[in-house]
């Protein structure tokens, strides 16, 4: 069974900075793309960005909203995926998820979700 | 950036009826060099993560019931509910992956009237 399990959620003031793990397991982690996807309050989902496997350099790809901010990463030897935040604003506090794309094509749709880790940016 | 734009923003319907859904995307997310949308669908209740319903805009998700069916090409796209149950209330967010930044439609609310 597929199960994605995001830990290191929290309270942080503006400007400062948390680490979020997602644990993957139940599939080989290493062959699949790998994303987080936010959602503030009562809002609507906003992808974040992602992280490509080993055969594609583990590249990865920002929404404009945290470029510069966040950093992906992740270790395959663990099978987990990191989303580093730095600089963070009010306006980051959501729930954020960690989703798997189904295949490494690059293109593809998000087939699993974690529970969500919930970040709170407030003084 | 491809907006993703869904209405209505939330509907309610008679369980048994018909629930429709539309997302129009800013640019199409056809890709002819293999004929394919490049569309998802997701049903997301509360207090839960989203769930994939669809993709390949009309690909129904193994064991997702047969009352749910997508359509559309281009640029229009449709999430139908053919017979809604109770079971169905929630969010429904379309989600297109044909260019990053992937982006969402804001989210349709289904009630039950």
């Amino acid at each position: 069974e597929v199960q994605l399990v995001e830990s290191g959620g929290g309270l942080v003031q503006p400007g400062g900075s948390l680490r979020l793990s997602c644990a993957a397991s139940g599939f080989s982690f290493s062959d699949h793309y790998m994303n987080w996807v936010r959602q503030a309050p009562g809002k609507g989902l906003e992808w974040v960005g992602r992280t490509r496997n080993k055969a594609n350099s583990y590249n990865t790809d920002y929404a404009p909203s945290v470029k510069g901010r966040f950093t992906i990463s992740r270790d395959d030897s663990k099978n987990s995926l990191y989303l580093q935040m730095n600089s963070l604003k009010t306006e980051d506090t959501a729930v954020y998820y960690c989703a798997r794309e189904f295949d490494s094509s690059g293109y593809s749709y998000f087939d699993y979700w974690g529970q969500g880790a919930l970040v709170t940016v407030s003084s | 950036d491809i907006v993703m734009t869904q209405s209505p923003d939330s509907l309610a319907v008679s369980l048994g009826e018909r629930a429709t859904i539309n997302c129009k995307s800013s640019q199409s997310v056809f890709y002819s060099s293999n004929n394919k949308n490049y569309l998802a669908w997701y049903q997301q209740k509360p207090g839960q993560p989203p769930k994939l319903l669809s993709y390949w805009a009309s690909t129904r998700e193994s064991g997702v019931p047969d009352r749910f069916s997508g359509s559309g090409s281009g640029t229009d796209f449709t999430l139908t509910i053919s017979s809604l149950q109770a079971e169905d209330v929630a969010v429904y967010y379309c989600h297109q992956y044909y260019t990053t930044p992937w982006t969402f439609g804001q989210g349709t609310k289904v009630e039950i009237k």
